[in-house]
């Protein structure tokens, strides 16, 4: 069966510090992966999607950014975090059918 | 691009009242549908879809959901709601062979019992 891990669950950095969020899929291949960042009233936000290895289509214009080095991993980013990044990150795969986006647990970000 | 708006961002409603939330998309081309739950403390669940065929597509718990084309709309509807549906609820689109997926800015319900 297919799972996805994302961690770390929470996160607490200090302004100017770098990011590292981390999701892999297992129990499928060649999936689309999705970055988003849930607030409060503003629902899931999409920030990147990625439809194979290298490939990134970027929806927001910020300081975060996102790889896909293998298959099943995908990664976001950040050289220099913002107080306003903090929130709620999570990761979905998807494999183009009729099946629902499956969602990672999150990881809560705290920029202090 | 395409976006989703839920124009209801708070609804509050007694036990056994009927329930519609609305769902509008700015997308033209065909489009793959959802309702997403997320109960509080939860992970967002999947409620409904709809992908083709009979525009009126039932889910899980009771939920209904109408896709109107000309109306660029999919709501969500309950004849019947009750004290467990309180929860907050997210409209998503897909466009046809597009990998995005969009989400509204979400509904929270409240229900009174």
């Amino acid at each position: 069966s297919q799972t996805i891990h994302q961690w770390p669950a929470t996160l607490v950095q200090p302004v100017g510090s770098p990011l590292s969020l981390e999701c892999t899929v297992e129990g499928t291949s060649n999936p689309n992966l999705y970055w988003y960042r849930q607030a409060a009233g503003r629902g899931l936000q999409l920030l990147f999607y990625s439809v194979g290895i290298g490939q990134i289509s970027s929806e927001v214009p910020q300081n975060l950014s996102a790889s896909r080095p293998q298959d099943r991993q995908f990664i976001l980013s950040s050289k220099k975090l913002l107080l306003s990044d903090s929130g709620f990150y999570l990761c979905a795969w998807w494999d183009r059918g009729v099946s629902p986006l499956h969602f990672g647990n999150g990881t809560r970000l705290t920029v202090t | 691009a395409q976006s989703v708006s839920q124009h209801n961002h708070h609804v509050i409603l007694s036990e056994a009242a009927s329930l519609e939330l609305g769902c509008n998309y700015s997308y033209g081309g065909t489009v793959n549908l959802f309702w997403y739950v997320q109960y509080p403390g939860q992970h967002l669940q999947l409620l409904l879809k709809y992908f083709s065929g009979d525009p009126l597509v039932k889910g899980i718990k009771g939920f209904e959901a109408e896709f109107i084309k000309s109306k660029f709309s999919f709501n969500l509807r309950k004849p019947s709601v009750q004290w467990s549906d309180t929860a907050e609820y997210f409209c998503a689109v897909n466009t046809y062979n597009n990998n995005d997926m969009r989400f509204g800015a979400g509904t929270r319900l409240t229900v009174k019992p």
